[in-house]
């Protein structure tokens, strides 16, 4: 069955430092994969995906996530941190096979605190 | 262009009771799914519409029922609440249920059972 780990519950993090997020899936096919975040009070908005192709993905906001399946994993890291980017970040695969982007299951989140 | 719009963004009912929840899609989106996302942990799909009829669901008792109307709005529907009913409710839309549209998350809908 699809499913997706985020091993770390809350990361804290100096403004201008860099970051990376870690998530690993569990998925029988070529996945499709998901990074997602929300701030306090909003709903869910996409960082960036990652269909097929280059294993490195480009996002909005600065970030980046690489594709490794060998370690099947997908990390979502960025250059330098801004205190903007405190929120929580979900990475995500479709909970079926070839289905849709409405139809997801994330993993329990990892909240970014940064520091000044 | 109003994105995903739910209603209402706070309520509170007793345990027992049932209570709907609403949903306008983005403009041009005709799919909504539905999540429910408890205190610290992920979003965990609910269902989705299509064409006024559910086409996929989750792990989720039949307490939780849905509706699509003709404008592509939607509700969701719990009956006898339980506390652990207590969540953030998402409604995301698409356009069409494919891989390749990308899903418009709403605010939310805080629900409190007490």
């Amino acid at each position: 069955a699809q499913s997706v780990t985020q091993p770390d519950i809350h990361i804290t993090v100096s403004e201008g430092a860099s970051l990376e997020l870690r998530c690993n899936y569990s998925y029988g096919a070529t996945p499709y994969l998901f990074w997602y975040v929300q701030s306090p009070g909003q709903g869910l908005q996409l960082l960036l995906k990652y269909f097929s192709g280059d294993t490195l993905v480009q996002g909005i906001k600065g970030f980046e996530a690489e594709f490794k399946r060998s370690q099947s994993s997908f990390n979502l890291r960025k250059p330098s941190v801004h205190w903007s980017d405190a929120a929580e970040y979900f990475c995500a695969v479709p909970g079926d096979y070839g289905g849709s982007q409405g139809n997801l299951i994330f993993g329990k989140g990892t909240k970014l605190s940064v520091k000044p | 262009d109003a994105g995903v719009t739910q209603s209402p963004t706070h309520l509170i009912k007793t345990r027992g009771q049932q209570v709907t929840l609403r949903c306008s899609p983005k403009s041009g989106h005709d799919t909504v799914s539905w999540y429910q996302q408890a205190l610290g942990q992920g979003p965990q799909f609910i269902f989705q519409y299509y064409e006024e009829e559910e086409r996929q669901r989750g792990n989720f008792p039949d307490r939780f029922s849905g509706h699509q109307f003709p404008n592509y709005s939607s509700e969701l529907n719990v009956n006898a609440l339980l506390l652990g009913d207590s969540a953030l409710y998402l409604c995301a839309s698409s356009l069409v249920p494919v891989m390749n549209t990308e899903a418009f998350f709403g605010q939310g809908t805080r629900l409190t059972v007490v």
